[in-house]
C-alpha cells in the first residue's frame, strides 16, 4: 500500500477555514469509515483529533470537523487560530488491517 | 492518568537488533489494542505494527513484516518490539500508542502516545 496523498502544505489567516484532503484508493479510504486525523507540534508527540471519519474525542474544539467523500477524506478546521499551526496526518485501516499515513500537511497560519 | 513510556533505543548497527519496550499504566492495559508507530528524522508519521488487546493478533506493515516482532505482557503493562535485521531506514523515533476504544487491533484510533525512543541504525 502506498502512502495516502495529502497536499504538502496548506496556510490560512486568523479566523479563516481551511481544509486538508487525503486521497486513498477504494481498498482504503473507499472501503472503510477508519480515518482518523493527528495534529502534530514540533518536537511533540501526535495528538487525535478525529477518528472514524468524524469524530471527536473530548476535548477537540468543534472547529475541527472530517468529512469523507468515495476515496477522499478531509479535515476542515473553522476559525483558525494561531496555535493550529502544525503538521497534520491521516490514516486510514486497509482491508488487511493494517494502516497507511497521508504524507503529512504543514498548516501555516498566516 | 494514563502514560506510555518508551525505552530501549539507542544506536546499532546495520543488520543488528533492538528491543523496545512500553510501561503502560492509568488504564486497563489488556482490554485496549496497541500499536507501534515511527517517525524518521523530519519526515512523515509509519504505523509500524498492532496488536490486539489479548495479544493473540498482531499486524505488520509490510517494510517490517518478517523483521520485527510485536508483544506485550498483560501481567506487566508492558508492549514490546523486538527489532531483528535492522537497515538504515529503519532509523526514527518510535512511538508507542494506545487505541481509544478497540481490543481487536483493527483501529487506528490512537488516543494516547509515549513521548517516542530514538533508535539509530548506523555504522
Amino acid at each position: 500500500h502506498s502512502a495516502l496523498t495529502q497536499p504538502a502544505s496548506v496556510s490560512g489567516s486568523p479566523g479563516q477555514s481551511i481544509t486538508i484532503s487525503c486521497t486513498g484508493t477504494n481498498s482504503d479510504i473507499g472501503a472503510y469509515s477508519y480515518v482518523s486525523w493527528f495534529q502534530q507540534h514540533p518536537g511533540k508527540a501526535p495528538k487525535l483529533i478525529i477518528y472514524e471519519v468524524t469524530n471527536r474525542p473530548s476535548g477537540v474544539p468543534d472547529r475541527f470537523s472530517g468529512s469523507k467523500s468515495g476515496n477522499t477524506a478531509s479535515l476542515t478546521i473553522s476559525g483558525l487560530q494561531a496555535e493550529d499551526e502544525a503538521d497534520y496526518y491521516c490514516i486510514a485501516s486497509t482491508y488487511t488491517s493494517t494502516h497507511i499515513f497521508g504524507g503529512g500537511t504543514k498548516l501555516t497560519v498566516l | 492518568e494514563v502514560q506510555l513510556l518508551e525505552s530501549g533505543g539507542g544506536l546499532v548497527q546495520p543488520g543488528g537488533s533492538l528491543r523496545l519496550s512500553c510501561a503502560a499504566s492509568g488504564f486497563i492495559f489488556s482490554s485496549y489494542a496497541m500499536s507501534w508507530v515511527r517517525q524518521a528524522p523530519g519526515k512523515g508519521l509509519e504505523w509500524v505494527s498492532a496488536i490486539s488487546g489479548s495479544g493473540g493478533s498482531t499486524y505488520y506493515a509490510d517494510s517490517v513484516k518478517g523483521r520485527f516482532t510485536i508483544s506485550r505482557d498483560n501481567s506487566k503493562n508492558t508492549l514490546s518490539l523486538q527489532m531483528n535485521s535492522l537497515r538504515a531506514e529503519d532509523t526514527a523515533i518510535y512511538y508507542c500508542a494506545k487505541d481509544l476504544f478497540c481490543s481487536g487491533g483493527g483501529c487506528n484510533n490512537f488516543d494516547y502516545w509515549g513521548q517516542g525512543t530514538l533508535v539509530t541504525v548506523s555504522s
